[in-house]
C-alpha cells in the first residue's frame, strides 16, 4: 500500500490561496489519488480524487504530475472555515478496502 | 437521504466494561467501514464489510474487537474488556459499491468517542 507524506501543518490568511502538497513515491499504476477534509468532532468528508494531470471542482483543484509520485491540492481564497485537517490518500479498494491515513496536514486559516 | 448515523455519540466505560457501538450506512450502501482514530492522528483502518461478508479485519488491534453486520445493512462494533488504551473516535464510512475495483468515496458518520476510565 502507498505511503503518503504531507506536511504537519500550515497557515495561511483569508482571501489567500493554499496548496498542500503529498508525496506518494510508491504508488501503484491503479491507484487513485483521494483528499478528504475533517473538521473537530466530525468525520473526514471527500473533497476531490483523482488519477492523473488536473481535477477541478466547485471546492478545490488537484494537479496531479505525470509521474505520479505526488499531488498538490489546491483551495482558492480560503476562508476560517477552510480550518481543518486535510488527508491524501492513495489507494484502490481491491486491496480490500483498507485505505490509509496518514497523519494529515492540519491547517489553520487566519484573519 | 441521511448520511452515516453514529450511536452513541459519546460513551464512557469503565475499564473492563464490554460496549456496543452502532453504525447505520447509507441506505443501500454495499460497502462499510470501521476506523479508529486517536487524538491527533488519522484514522485507522479496523475492518471493512461487503455486504454482510468481513472480507478484511485485519485492523482488529486484539481478539477483545468484534464486528459484525448480519443483514448487510447496521453493523456493530464490539469491544469486550475495554482498556484506557481503547480510548479513541470510532468511526464509521460507508461506500456504494462493492465490487473488486471501486474508488468512489467514502461516506463518514461523526463518530463515536470512546473515554474508558
Amino acid at each position: 500500500l502507498a505511503k503518503t507524506t504531507q506536511p504537519i501543518s500550515m497557515d495561511s490568511y483569508e482571501g489567500q490561496e493554499v496548496n498542500i502538497t503529498c508525496s506518494h513515491n510508491n504508488i501503484a499504476t491503479n491507484d487513485y489519488i483521494t483528499w478528504y477534509q475533517q473538521f473537530p468532532s466530525q468525520g473526514p468528508r471527500f473533497i476531490i480524487q483523482g488519477y492523473k494531470t488536473k481535477v477541478t471542482n466547485e471546492v478545490a483543484s488537484l494537479f496531479i504530475p505525470a509521474d505520479r509520485k505526488s499531488s498538490t491540492l489546491s483551495l482558492p481564497r480560503v476562508s476560517l472555515s477552510d480550518t481543518a485537517v486535510y488527508y491524501c490518500l492513495v489507494g484502490q479498494t481491491n486491496q480490500g478496502g483498507k485505505l490509509i491515513f496518514g497523519q494529515g496536514t492540519e491547517l489553520s486559516v487566519k484573519p | 437521504g441521511a448520511g452515516v448515523s453514529q450511536s452513541p455519540r459519546y460513551k464512557v466505560a469503565k475499564r473492563g466494561q464490554d460496549v456496543a457501538l452502532r453504525c447505520d450506512p447509507i441506505s443501500g450502501h454495499v460497502s462499510l467501514f470501521w476506523y479508529q482514530q486517536a487524538l491527533g492522528q488519522g484514522p485507522e483502518f479496523l475492518t471493512y464489510f461487503q455486504n454482510e461478508a468481513q472480507l478484511d479485519k485485519s485492523g482488529l488491534p486484539s481478539d477483545r474487537f468484534f464486528a459484525e453486520r448480519p443483514e448487510g445493512s447496521v453493523s456493530t462494533l464490539k469491544i469486550q474488556r475495554t482498556q484506557q488504551e481503547d480510548s479513541a473516535v470510532y468511526l464509521c464510512a460507508s461506500r456504494p459499491g462493492g465490487g473488486v475495483v471501486d474508488n468512489s468515496p467514502l461516506h463518514f458518520g461523526n463518530g463515536t468517542r470512546l473515554t474508558v476510565t
